[in-house]
């Protein structure tokens, strides 16, 4: 089935560190893919869309500046959280979904995720 | 607007039968989804539903009625392992839109 690979898994770094966090589509094309922040003991908030060869689609209070976000090809969507402060610790997720049209009603696949601690 | 309902937490005792509900209101429907997440990890993929009607996988079990905007999801013969939050999610109408998540309903289950 489809497999959606999520790199890095867990990230410690400093206050004031940029941080890019890679996902990948591995057996199938994705033009879109979704970004995602979950805090503890909450549901998954959408923070962007991620669209191959154009700009994202920022969720209202998301800062698309703080959070850079590229999606250079049909398998790969990078999340960048520039100068990063402890308020930005979280679990970062990514989803994206078979497109080919093979099956209209393809779930989302999601990323193992990525915990960022910022010290 | 989007809104989608469920409990925020359940408890089962294992062995038992538990359902989990949810409510929806979109701009659009074309699906709902069933997620498990558990904590620390990304949310799997359990069922979807389309239609009107229950679609059944193993243990798992998933009734959508769409002119009610409700949906539950039905675990059988519950394991420890089931502790887990379950997400409802609902895909808009609109051909590429992202899903809609509910807020998760955390179910705990008991020896």
């Amino acid at each position: 089935g489809a497999v959606v690979s999520q790199h890095p898994s867990w990230v410690i770094c400093k206050s004031g560190t940029s941080v890019k966090i890679e996902c990948r589509s591995l057996d199938f094309q994705a033009t879109t893919m979704f970004w995602y922040r979950q805090f503890p003991k909450q549901s998954l908030m959408l923070m962007a869309t991620s669209n191959e060869g154009s700009k994202a689609t920022y969720e209202q209070g998301v800062e698309k500046d703080k959070f850079l976000i590229n999606h250079a090809s049909l398998t790969l969507s990078t999340l960048t959280v520039t100068s990063a402060h402890p308020e930005d610790s979280s679990f970062y997720i990514c989803s994206a979904r078979d497109w080919t049209g093979r099956d209209s009603n393809q779930p989302q696949h999601f990323g193992d995720g990525t915990r960022l601690s910022i010290l | 607007g989007q809104n989608i309902d469920q409990p925020t937490e359940m408890t089962a005792t294992e062995g038992a039968i538990v359902q989990i509900n949810c409510t929806y209101q979109t701009s659009g429907f074309n699906g709902l989804f069933w997620y498990q997440q558990h904590a620390g990890e990304a949310p799997t993929f359990l069922s979807y539903n389309v239609l009107d009607g229950l679609e059944e996988k193993g243990r798992f079990s998933s009734f959508l009625s769409r002119s009610k905007g409700y949906s539950y999801l039905l675990l059988k013969e519950l394991q420890m392992k089931d502790s887990a939050s379950y997400l409802c999610a609902v895909r808009p109408h609109n051909y590429g839109q992202n899903f809609v998540f509910g807020p998760g309903t955390r179910l705990s289950v008991l020896p």
